[in-house]
């Protein structure tokens, strides 16, 4: 079975613009969550998507983003780009009712 | 609020010398508690997970983590290091308002050496 597959591996962008990460979980999976990894805060909840609803939000700007697709896919888009908001992205996916979260190998993002 | 809490930023080991890895967690309910590990440039892994059916709990590689709950701590440990285990390792507990939102300790980096 495949895992969570995370698209792109890498990015580079400056600061104002806007990106959009991909995230296909695992099959059979509809719940999918995204975390923000920094040396600073260290992993932070960003929200969680199930059958193409947010469930759980964290605490984070409006400028972050996100939904799911019908095929449980998610993207997570942040726009309006700061320097700090350079991090890995990690993606996790699980079954509903079962609290184990599979994880990508993350998006890693830089802005300059 | 759920938390946890890692006591140790950096732990060094021998190889073949045991692991203990210290993790102390804050909740009101009876709480979902993990251990993940990081590889360099890699996801998360999960290594085990406490389900409240034993308070000694088995992962993988070797792992295990003993649930204290009159210490409120999840401790990791491994009684034999391999070069392959040096990673960051995570403690972790499960918001039981946000079922999937996990919240995460700051993180242990090990160094194994030869």
């Amino acid at each position: 079975k495949a895992g969570v597959t995370q698209t792109p591996r890498y990015l580079i962008k400056t600061r104002g613009q806007q990106v959009t990460l991909s995230c296909s979980p695992i099959s059979g999976h509809r719940s999918v969550s995204w975390y923000q990894q920094t040396p600073g805060q260290g992993l932070q909840f960003l929200f969680e998507y199930f059958s193409e609803t947010q469930r759980n939000k964290g605490n984070f700007p409006g400028r972050f983003s996100g939904r799911q697709f019908s095929n449980s896919r998610s993207e997570m888009n942040v726009s309006t780009l700061e320097l700090g908001d350079s991090a890995l992205y990690l993606c996790a996916s699980s079954l509903d009712g079962e609290n184990i979260q599979y994880f990508g190998a993350g998006t890693r993002l830089s802005v300059l | 609020a759920q938390s946890v809490t890692q006591l140790d930023s950096h732990v060094s080991v021998s190889e073949g010398t045991p692991v203990l890895l210290r993790c102390n967690y804050s909740s009101s309910y009876s709480p979902s508690l993990f251990w993940y590990v990081q590889h360099p440039n890699k996801g998360l892994q999960l290594l085990l997970k406490y389900t409240s059916a034993a308070t000694l709990v088995k992962g993988i590689n070797g792992f295990e983590a003993e649930f204290k709950k009159s210490e409120t701590s999840f401790h990791l440990t491994k009684p034999s290091a391999h070069m392959s285990d040096a990673a960051e390792y995570f403690c972790v507990v499960s918001d039981p308002e946000g079922f999937q939102k996990l919240v995460f300790g700051t993180g242990t980096r090990l160094l194994v050496s030869p």
